[in-house]
């Protein structure tokens, strides 16, 4: 089935720091989304983008739709201690959506 | 606000019983899903209904069945529990189909551990 690749499994930061985080796929999709799940919650979209080279931002998150329509990336700036959780990016294809494994950000204050 | 509300938020069972998860939303959304999240595996799609009565398979839907009755309710069952279906369950619902901007609403999980 259709794969998307996260890496790494998990990040480690420093209240402050910029992090990105980027996400592959060997398939085009017309749909990039990023959920963000808090710890014991269901995952929220953060940003969603349909169209190829679009960069969008949500307040300290941006995030961009590669032109090859086969990657996307999100960047957080100046992370706080809420920014911890897990961070899917996430294709959409024939109404369904496919997650990527995540990526578990730790925040250091 | 959307809310989707599970039934549980920890459930315990023994290998063969008949397991119901139920998830309720409130925005009298048309399509609802169900997800199981594992480590290092993210979220695998079960199965999926894009209104009442109707219901498609996900990605992963061996040993599980779904029943949408209501438009409000999608309940995921196992006929059987197997240990290799403990994990957390996730449920999601969208308004419509195909329609840009139209994201899934999850509810909080339902974290169920098979004996």
């Amino acid at each position: 089935g259709q794969q998307l690749n996260q890496s790494p499994q998990s990040m480690f930061i420093q209240e402050g720091e910029d992090v990105s985080m980027n996400c592959t796929s060997s398939s085009i999709f017309n749909t990039w989304l990023w959920y963000k799940q808090d710890p014991g919650e269901g995952p929220v979209l953060l940003i969603a983008l349909y169209k190829a080279g679009e960069l969008t931002s949500n307040g300290r998150l941006t995030a961009q739709f590669g032109i090859t329509r086969k990657d996307s990336f999100l960047n957080i700036s100046a992370s706080i201690p809420s920014d911890v959780g897990i961070y899917f990016c996430v294709v959409g294809a024939n109404s369904k959506l496919t997650f990527g494994k995540g990526i578990t950000l730790s925040v250091r204050p | 606000d959307v809310k989707v509300t599970q039934s549980s938020r920890y459930l315990v069972k023994r290998t063969g019983e008949k397991v119901f998860l139920e998830c309720v939303q409130d925005m009298d959304h048309e399509n609802m899903f169900w997800y199981r999240q594992d480590p290092g595996l993210g979220l695998r799609l079960i199965y999926f209904s894009y209104d009442v009565k109707m219901k498609e398979k996900g990605d992963i839907p061996e040993g599980y069945s779904v029943s949408r009755e209501k438009k409000e309710r999608f309940s995921l069952i196992l006929e059987s529990a197997s240990t290799n279906q403990t994990s957390m369950y996730l449920c999601a619902s969208r308004r419509l189909a195909g329609v840009l901007g139209n994201e899934q609403f999850f509810g909080p999980g339902t974290r169920l551990t098979v004996l």
